[in-house]
């Protein structure tokens, strides 16, 4: 199993582009989600999912947005880039509310200029 | 709002050290409290989850504890090695509402 992967892992781009961020998760896990990760800092929930076709805001959505069309995949959408979206990207997934250990993947690394 | 401090910020110790790593949180009424390793430049690895009806979890020599009532929660590393080197977050989960401490950077000389 590769588990969590996501693509790209590095991505320049330019104030006002678009871009979406994928990932793929193997394990059929029900759940997963998007943080990010400024520098020195802790992660920040982004946006999740319970399953596919149900998608919710975390902490930071703004800026953002996901779709959730099957188990697998769970692409993160950036509309308008910003230098303040530049960061570091993780997806993760679990597979049981209750003991909810999450798998992530290796990340992308954006930066906005 | 649920908010997580982990102090110290950085660490630095001997090979063979035992050392305890520490996680407050302000909100008492979470699902679980999960310890996650991160290595440089990579992803996150849990190492420990505790349920809300949980005092502590043990994997090899990690033990992880939680005091849900004084918002705290402790990693124990014991006889501490060389490879243990990396950052180390506790997160706090609220109803699918993760929140994440900084990290405390842990050096391990030999």
């Amino acid at each position: 199993n590769a588990g969590v992967t996501q693509t790209p892992k590095f991505r320049i781009l330019k104030i006002g582009q678009s871009m979406t961020l994928q990932c793929t998760q193997d394990m059929n896990h029900n759940y997963m989600y998007w943080y990010r990760q400024d520098p020195g800092m802790g992660l920040k929930l982004i946006y999740y999912s319970v399953g596919a076709g149900i998608t919710d805001k975390g902490e930071v959505p703004n800026g953002y947005n996901v779709s959730r069309s099957t188990t697998e995949d769970f692409p993160l959408r950036l509309e308008l880039a910003a230098p303040s979206q530049t960061s570091v990207y993780f997806c993760a997934s679990s597979d049981d509310r209750s003991s909810y250990e999450q798998y992530f993947g290796p990340g992308t690394r954006l930066t906005v200029t | 709002k649920q908010e997580v401090t982990q102090i110290p910020a950085a660490l630095s110790v001997p090979e063979g050290e035992n050392l305890v790593l520490n996680c407050s949180f302000t909100d008492s009424a979470i699902y679980n409290l999960q310890w996650f390793r991160q290595d440089p430049g990579k992803g996150l690895t849990s190492l420990l989850l505790i349920q809300s009806s949980q005092r502590e979890q043990t994997s090899g020599r990690l033990n992880a504890s939680l005091d849900k009532s004084s918002g705290r929660s402790t990693l124990y590393i014991a006889a501490s090695q060389p490879g243990d080197s990396a950052t180390y977050l506790c997160a706090a989960d609220n109803n699918n509402d993760m929140r994440f401490g900084a990290g405390t950077r842990l050096t391990v000389k030999p």
